[in-house]
């Protein structure tokens, strides 16, 4: 049973840079694609991106210009850097498994890590 | 890009069924067969319901339940029980390589 663990700063100033951690257990990363997706505090879900082994990466268009995500095969992680935040970003981030590493944006997230609550402010 | 549609709230007895709906347009919901639904209780992570429209994971009750029409994508829970009690998103590939949520919906199991 595949199982994910993540971590990364909980508090961030304005223009700083956002950076997790998604470590998969209980299976190989090589193997799907990697989604990242947030949820403001009592909002709904916002995907941000995803990555495969390949390094072939997909980014939701409005945050496209901030977002990088990288994979590590050797230590089964996935990361997230968001750069110049803001308070608009406070949100729980949550990394997932995505679809088949050759499936593309299948729109389909299971299992999720726990979710990291980042809290932008100055 | 705007999300898709969802209403805010839903509500049944126990042993009811409800169905809740997701609206988009023929370049998301109505274009493909890559419609999901997640289930999220108060401090978790959402979990998988449905995906690729109607397919349901292993482990995931039969009394939920999928469907497509057009650009509306809908959700059935059959027999509700006080566990179904949650927040169900629905997600679709947008195009544009692009994955759009719904804005969810908060089920009451009265």
């Amino acid at each position: 049973q595949v199982q994910l663990q993540q971590w990364g700063a909980g508090l961030l100033r304005p223009s700083e840079t956002l950076s997790l951690t998604c470590a998969v257990y209980g299976g190989s990363i090589s193997d799907y694609y990697w989604s990242w997706i947030r949820q403001p505090p009592g909002k709904g879900l916002e995907w941000i991106g995803e990555i495969n082994h390949r390094g072939n990466t997909n980014y939701n268009p409005s945050l496209k210009s901030r977002a990088t995500t990288s994979l590590d095969t050797s230590k089964n992680q996935v990361s997230l850097k968001l750069s110049s935040v803001t308070a608009a970003d406070t949100a729980v981030y949550y990394c997932a498994r995505g679809g088949n590493w050759y499936l593309q944006l299948v729109a389909k997230f299971d299992p999720w890590g726990q979710g990291t609550l980042v809290t932008v402010s100055s | 890009q705007s999300a898709l549609t969802q209403p805010p709230s839903a509500s049944g007895s126990p042993g009811q069924s409800v169905t809740i709906s997701c609206t988009g347009t023929s370049s998301d919901v109505g274009g493909y067969n890559y419609v999901s639904w997640y289930q999220q209780h108060p401090g978790k992570a959402p979990k998988l319901m449905i995906y690729d429209v109607t397919k349901r994971p292993s482990g995931v009750p039969d009394r939920f339940s999928a469907s497509k029409s057009d650009n509306t994508a809908s959700l059935t829970v059959s027999g509700l029980q006080a566990e179904d009690e949650a927040d169900y998103y629905c997600s679709s590939y947008a195009g544009s390589n692009n994955v759009l949520f719904g804005g969810g919906t908060k089920l009451t199991v009265l």
